[in-house]
């Protein structure tokens, strides 16, 4: 069936490093959500990239999907403890958008 | 103040027992969601519903009921043919093809 793994599970970094999460799916996309889980929390909504090779930026965060539309990636730059949590992709099924849920990257910050 | 809850926040029961939880939403999204979460996975969904009284299974619905009578609600029944079902359920709402919002979540836990 279709899925998309994300890489990698668990990612442990001092405060001002930068950190990346890449996902990627065995199908085609019709479009790539991101969402941020903090821990004992919900999913929460990042951005939702549709366009094939798009690039968006919140801040410290860039959002990348693939030419191909079935990668994206989301690199943090100099991390804070702010930033601490469950990343996860998430690829869009057709018209109705059913998401498939990467597994996640846990991000771990060290002051 | 428009959101997405869901009741209770934690729930016991014993084996073989059904139980249903609940998904309330406010911000008149015509699509909700049902998802469960398992420690160091992904979210995968068990169903979901776009329009009311239509609903559709997911990845993994297998021993689970849900029903979709009002815009509003979109209460998830476990049952006891659930072989697995302590878990953390999430349910979740949006537009079509849009953001899915999220509920606090139920933890649940089959003693």
């Amino acid at each position: 069936g279709q899925q998309v793994m994300q890489i990698p599970q668990y990612q442990h970094v001092q405060e001002g490093e930068d950190f990346t999460t890449y996902c990627n799916s065995s199908t085609t996309l019709s479009n790539i959500q991101w969402y941020k889980q903090r821990p004992g929390g919900h999913p929460v909504f990042l951005i939702q990239l549709v366009k094939s090779g798009e690039v968006k930026k919140q801040k410290r965060l860039t959002f990348q999907f693939g030419e191909a539309k079935k990668n994206s990636s989301l690199h943090i730059t100099a991390t804070q403890t702010t930033d601490v949590g469950t990343y996860f992709c998430a690829g869009g099924r057709g018209a109705t958008n059913k998401l498939i849920f990467g597994t996640g990257t846990l991000l771990a910050v060290q002051p | 103040d428009g959101g997405i809850t869901q009741s209770p926040k934690y729930l016991f029961r014993k084996e073989g027992q059904n139980v249903t939880l609940s998904c309330e939403q406010n911000l008149n999204h015509d699509a909700m969601y049902w998802y469960r979460q398992d420690p160091g996975q992904g979210l995968r969904l068990i169903y979901y519903s776009q329009i009311v009284n239509d609903f559709q299974k997911g990845d993994i619905a297998e021993g689970y009921s849900v029903s979709r009578e009002k815009k509003e609600s979109f209460p998830l029944t476990v049952t006891s043919a659930q072989k697995n079902p302590t878990a953390f359920y999430l349910c979740a709402s949006s537009i079509l093809a849009g953001e899915q919002f999220f509920g606090p979540g139920t933890r649940l836990t089959v003693l």
